[in-house]
């Protein structure tokens, strides 16, 4: 099946500064991705839809000043954390959709841990 | 209230036993994902469907849209099937998500 990968898979920074998370689709092209976040024990809540060349669309409540997000490739989309706080501890999925296709597919997910 | 509600919340089965999970929605779907999240948090979607029934291996997965239930079976259970499995449906051009059954399998 297709494949989608995320970096880092862990990272840990200080409260303050800013981390950027990349998602790439592997063998396949994505024209849309989507951003999850999800705290321990409780399911993926979805933060925003990004389309290649297009800006992104955030859900009610995520920051878009906070969570900046870029897809500037079928293959790449980033997720940066600005000024990070250790409330912005979670763990933040990826998930990349074939294009034209109905199928969904997910990274491997990153923890981010802010002290 | 959810949209989707997954049934039951934590499962513990013995090795070899059939296991059933149960998801119901309450809004018109497009299709409807099966996702196995590892205790690493890794997400690994097991089935999509719109409509009846398909089967991978020792897993099966149903759909009966007028009902808007469907069901994921595992036969032949074993430790390496426990996980986090969650139900998700595509509504309004994006998944919504059950909260998940988590599964033991013991020896």
């Amino acid at each position: 099946g297709a494949v989608v990968s995320q970096h880092p898979s862990r990272v840990i920074c200080k409260s303050g500064t800013s981390v950027k998370i990349e998602c790439r689709s592997l063998d396949f092209q994505a024209t849309t991705m989507f951003w999850y976040r999800q705290f321990p024990k409780q399911s993926l809540m979805l933060m925003a839809t990004s389309n290649e060349g297009s800006k992104a669309t955030y859900e009610q409540g995520v920051e878009k000043d906070k969570f900046l997000i870029n897809h500037a490739s079928l293959t790449l989309s980033t997720l940066t954390v600005t000024s990070a706080h250790p409330e912005d501890s979670s763990f933040y999925i990826c998930s990349a959709r074939d294009q034209g296709a109905y199928e969904q597919y997910f990274g491997p997910g990153t923890r981010l841990t802010v002290t | 209230k959810n949209e989707v509600e997954q049934s039951p919340q934590n499962l513990t089965a013995q090795e070899g036993e059939f296991i059933t999970i149960n998801c119901s929605y309450s809004v018109g779907i497009s299709a409807l994902h099966w996702l196995q999240q590892h205790p690493g948090g890794g997400i690994v979607s097991l089935f999509m469907l719109s409509s009846g029934k398909k089967k991978h291996g020792r897993l099966i997965a149903t759909i009966n849209i007028q009902e808007k239930h469907s069901s994921l079976h595992i036969t032949a259970s074993h430790p390496r099937d426990s996980a986090v499995y969650i139900c998700a449906v595509r509504w309004q051009g994006k998944l919504t998500f059950g909260t998940g059954t988590r599964l033991q399998v013991t020896l």
